[in-house]
Order: C-alpha cells, then structure tokens, then sequence
C-alpha cells in the first residue's frame, strides 16, 4: 500500500508477556518516529531513526521499551514484561526527509492492551 | 520549541465554517505554526502550515496575527467526517522535526 502501515492493529498481552509492534514505513522514507498516545491524550514521543541510526530515543519510558529499524525500511518497537501502564495505542509515522518542511505521514497504529 | 494553547473543545453546525485558535505567545520569529488533525482510531493527519503569510490549500485555511501570537484553523464548511481532535503545532524552521503534540481540541461536527 501507499501508506505507513502498522501490525498488528489491535493486540491483547497478559501483563509480563513480552509484546512486538511492527511499522512498515512509505518506501523511501528516511525518518521514522514512534509515539504513545495514551487514552484521551496527544502523542507522546518515543523514538527517532533516521535510515538505520536510532537518533533520539529520549522518549521511551523505560529500558523495558526496545526499537530497532535494521536495515533502514521496517521498524519494531518490542515491550519487555508488559505492565498495565504500556496499555495504549502505539504510532508510527514516516517522512521522506529529516530536515525541512516534509509532512510525517501516520500509520493507523496498534492498540495495546495488557490484562 | 514554542508552548501553544487550544481550547479542549468546540462544536460546529454541519455546513457552518469552524474556526479553531490557538495562541503560541512565545514564537520566535523562525518558528513555524504546523496544524494536524486525528480523526477516531486513525493517525493524525497534517492539515497546513505556515510561517506569517495566511495559507490555504484544499482542507483548510490558515490565518496568522501580525503579531504571529496567535492563529486559526479555519474549516469553511465543516461536515461530520471534520469530527476530529485538532493539533496546532510550532516549531522551528529547518533542522532535524519531530512532531509534538499537545492535547489539542476536540472538534465536533453535528448535523
């Protein structure tokens, strides 16, 4: 498809299971940003790659939360020993360039909820 | 990057043009106003942007104060697929971007 797509859309994780949230960025695309975005709250930053290089990963909320982009295209972010507070949905967008006024474009997201 | 301050909450009258503000006292002058906007289970979405000069392109218009202080969405003739929460956005011009969101205002369309 055209756009960032995410998977899976809906995920349910019994609290301590290990979680991975797949992002399929617009192909071409050298940025790529993951957010939370917790029910009734704006998107909270976690993480920044540009091609490969992980450049700010201030974000994440603790050394539980892992995201890697390999090979500079598909990015997982993985959840270590889910806690019921990781439960919201998780954002991945993507943007041609670094720098400039280029738009992000936003997958759908993945919802998470840890029981 | 900027602070920016939107109402939480407004309503509109389907057909009816929806105006929506949001003040960023503390611009400077190479930061730019950004607006996006997420509909129910969906990603956010960009909108427009820009600098001083008002901007319009086939969503949205954009009007910003002399002053830059101070900015509106505008959404000429508002449907029900407009029901959103909208985000105004600064930041500063060129450089390494990433989007930050605040909570926004939630829009309602109704009929």
């Amino acid at each position: 498809g055209a756009g960032v797509s995410q998977s899976p859309r809906y995920k349910v994780a019994k609290r301590g299971q290990d979680v991975a949230l797949r992002c399929d960025p617009i192909s071409g695309h050298v940025s790529l940003f993951w957010y939370q975005q917790a029910l009734g709250q704006g998107p909270e930053f976690l993480t920044y790659f540009q091609n490969e290089a992980q450049l700010d990963k201030s974000g994440l909320p603790s050394d539980r939360f892992f995201a890697e982009r390999p090979e500079g295209s598909v990015s997982t972010l993985k959840i270590q020993r889910t806690q019921q507070e990781d439960s919201a949905v998780y954002l991945c967008a993507s943007r041609p360039q670094w720098t400039g006024h280029t738009e992000a474009f936003f997958g759908q997201g993945t919802r998470l909820t840890v029981v | 990057d900027a602070k920016t301050t939107q109402p939480p909450s407004m309503d509109c009258a389907e057909g009816r043009a929806a105006n929506l503000p949001c003040n960023h006292s503390t611009i400077s002058g190479n930061e730019y106003v950004y607006w996006y906007r997420q509909i129910h289970s969906q990603g956010p979405q960009y909108i427009i942007h820009g600098l001083k000069n008002n901007e319009t392109n086939e969503m949205a218009s954009l009007i910003i104060t002399e002053d830059r202080k101070s900015s509106t969405l505008i959404l000429p003739h508002a449907t029900l697929r407009d029901t959103a929460v909208y985000y105004c956005i600064v930041r500063i011009s060129g450089g390494s971007y990433i989007p930050t969101f605040g909570r926004g205002t939630s829009l309602i369309v109704h009929p």
